[in-house]
């Protein structure tokens, strides 16, 4: 079974714009997450992350919300550039109950239009 | 800054051979995470290690094996390798046994055929 769902395989904004990615979990004892960004044929680059007692975490353009009642969380984007267009993964982790190991989502690819 | 290095980063092979992957962790990090990724899937956790031993494991078949040695550097070894087997390997460090954040290396592409 899926625990982290990224239910938007694709997402295609224009250049300035905001890119919102959004991310479901399924297990409520997941308390630290993140945003990796996934270029061919290179490994996922760490973007931001937020703790479960946070509901938002900001850094520079990229901004990530939780909504822990929903189970729910989003990326967020703005403004949007082109060399953002790659593959976006949300991941989760048990954290202090748990060794570190992430369960990923399924990813969304962002296409950025100059 | 120095990132997870991962060798090689192409392996072709044929069926039932053996392969080893190599990862070395950023400097001071002293956690290291398998994960594999299948075409069009996502990250899979493989196994981990923390000071040179094993803790976690995830979905790694009884074929595969992996270490960490003293100098922090790990390798995964595949057995008897499958067609299903064809699939991008990345390891990540972090420092740690509970750590918030993995770096992830650039992957080993392993291709059975």
């Amino acid at each position: 079974d899926q625990q982290v769902k990224q239910n938007s395989p694709s997402l295609s904004v224009q250049e300035g714009r905001i890119s919102i990615l959004n991310c479901d979990y399924t297990n409520s004892m997941f308390d630290y997450f993140l945003w990796y960004k996934k270029y061919p044929a290179e490994g996922p680059t760490f973007l931001i992350s937020i703790s479960s007692i946070k509901d938002k975490n900001e850094d520079g353009r990229f901004t990530v919300f939780l909504n822990k009642s929903a189970k729910h969380l989003s990326l967020h984007i703005v403004p949007s550039q082109p060399g953002d267009s790659a593959v976006y993964f949300c991941a989760a982790s048990l954290g202090s109950s748990n060794t570190g190991k992430l369960i990923f989502g399924q990813g969304t690819t962002l296409q950025v239009k100059p | 800054a120095a990132g997870v290095i991962q060798s090689p980063r192409h392996l072709i092979k044929e069926k039932r051979e053996t392969a080893t992957l190599k990862c070395y962790p950023i400097p001071r990090h002293d956690t290291v995470y398998w994960y594999q990724q299948g075409p069009g899937q996502d990250p899979q956790f493989l196994i981990s290690f923390y000071e040179k031993m094993q803790s976690d494991k995830g979905s790694i078949p009884d074929r595969f094996s992996a270490q960490q040695f003293s100098d922090y550097h790990s390798e995964l070894n595949m057995s008897s390798l499958e067609l299903g087997d064809s699939a991008l390997y990345f390891c990540a460090s972090s420092r740690g046994q509970v750590a918030d954040t993995q770096y992830f290396g650039p992957g080993t592409r392993l291709t059975v055929l």
